[in-house]
């Protein structure tokens, strides 16, 4: 199993939904996780940092983390276009400041 | 506060060259982590350094290096280029030196090896 993994869609959501990105997770990875939006082109920009086990919101973004099922999401809601991006979940692993990358979700949202 | 810069934005290489690139992290960062991403890898740690100390190294040849100077600055170099280094390479720089704390990419490098 890999230490992060993530599903690559494209997931396709409709303007205003609620967009679930899911993430999980290894036991070879530490307890703090990282979402990062990466636009085309672009290098990635940190959404949200969740450490302990339920939910933190930060506007239109929701991360949870559930340490017994081994998964991590991102929800964002009342997706807007400008959210179309690839998005990516990152834990930190091995000691130090490694992060270790999932393969990144990518998200179309439509008009 | 100004973010990570990185320069060059853009690179071009030809095969058995070397070639340097700067990170300047943000103000006060002293933690300083290399990745590089490519469409087929994906984004993958190379090092990170603290304290101007390599503190953790991911599985790339020793081609890869870095180094830290004393003001939180790093470089990497990569030496003996082979064309499956091109790829992106981005710097992040954190605040902390442990446990849990969120890293800032910058722009990243585009490096092109020909």
């Amino acid at each position: 199993q890999k230490e992060v993994e993530q599903n690559s869609g494209p997931l396709s959501v409709p303007e205003g939904a609620i967009a679930s990105l899911n993430c999980t997770y290894s036991d070879r990875v530490s307890q703090s996780f990282f979402w990062y939006r990466q636009y085309s082109g672009k290098s990635p920009e940190l959404i949200m940092s969740i450490y302990s086990n339920g939910d933190k919101e930060d506007g239109r973004f929701t991360a949870q983390l559930n340490k017994a099922s081994q998964y991590v999401s991102l929800l964002i809601r009342d997706s807007q276009p400008s959210d179309s991006a690839t998005y990516l979940c990152a834990a930190l692993t091995g000691g130090g400041n490694k992060l270790t990358f999932g393969t990144g979700t990518q998200l179309k949202v439509e008009l | 506060k100004a973010g990570v810069t990185q320069t060059p934005r853009y690179l071009i290489k030809t095969r058995g060259q070397q070639v340097t690139l700067s990170c300047s992290p943000i103000s006060g960062h002293r933690s300083v982590s290399w990745y590089q991403q490519t469409p087929g890898q994906g984004l993958q740690f190379l090092f990170e350094y603290f304290s101007e100390t390599q503190r953790n190294k991911g599985n790339f040849p020793g081609r890869f290096s870095g180094r830290q100077f004393s003001n939180s600055r790093s470089e990497m170099n990569v030496s003996t280029l082979e064309l499956g280094d091109s790829a992106l390479y981005l710097c992040a720089s954190s605040s902390l030196g442990t446990g849990v704390n969120e890293q800032y990419f910058g722009p990243g490098t585009r490096l092109t090896v020909t």
